[in-house]
């Protein structure tokens, strides 16, 4: 089975622009998490997708934004970039169903990240 | 909310000695607890995950973490540390119910030095 990949794995960006970064989930998944990890820091709840809907936030801005589509990929896209968003972003696929959605026990898979430098 | 707390950001040990790493967590709710490991340029791997069942969970690659309630604590362990072991281990809680994220440590870098 494949794992999760995401896309691009490294970019640079300048403040003020957008970037948008993707994520295949791993196959027979069907929710997607974004996580931002700052240098020489632990992984920060951005937003969860399950079902092309979002089911959960983190304490992010609205220029934070995201996508699930039918194949259950998904999009996290950043608008207006600022210095502070410099960072890894994470991609993790999962399988729920609508029962154990809000369930904290569902095993995360992750893919390698998308490393973002703002300038 | 949840959060956990790890200390001591780089921690070095010998190769064939106790790996020891330290998770305190905080949780108005039962939690679930997981030990995240890290390789250079690679996505975060599950080690062991507590999920209310036996206290002592025995994970991947010989990695054991004890859930003690009394302590607020899982603290990760490996009885001989091995050159392999040297990555970023990151302690993690989520809750039981009606959260679905997870809260993660700061992270601690393991050196294994020969």
């Amino acid at each position: 089975e494949t794992g999760v990949t995401q896309s691009p794995t490294h970019l640079i960006k300048t403040r003020g622009q957008q970037v948008t970064l993707r994520c295949s989930s791993q196959s027979g998944h069907n929710t997607v998490s974004w996580y931002q990890q700052a240098l020489g820091q632990g992984p920060q709840f951005i937003f969860q997708y399950y079902r092309e809907e979002e089911n959960g936030r983190g304490n992010f801005p609205p220029r934070f934004s995201g996508l699930q589509f039918p194949n259950y990929s998904s999009e996290l896209n950043v608008n207006a970039l600022e210095l502070d968003d410099s960072a890894l972003y994470l991609c993790a696929s999962s399988l729920v169903d609508r029962l154990s959605r809000f369930s904290g026990a569902n095993v995360l898979t992750f893919g390698a990240g998308s490393r973002l430098t703002v300038l | 909310a949840q959060s956990v707390t790890q200390l001591g950001s780089h921690v070095s040990v010998s190769e064939g000695a106790l790996v020891l790493l330290r998770c305190n967590y905080s949780s108005s709710v039962p939690p679930y607890l997981f030990w995240y490991v890290q390789y250079p340029n690679q996505g975060l791997q599950l080690l062991l995950k507590y999920t209310s069942a036996a206290t002592l969970v025995k994970g991947i690659n010989g990695f054991e973490a004890e859930f003690k309630k009394s302590e607020t604590s899982f603290h990760l362990t490996k009885p001989s540390a091995h050159m392999s072991d040297a990555a970023e281990y990151f302690c993690a809680v989520s809750s039981t119910y009606g959260n679905n994220r997870l809260a993660f440590g700061k992270g601690n870098q393991v050196v294994v030095i020969p």
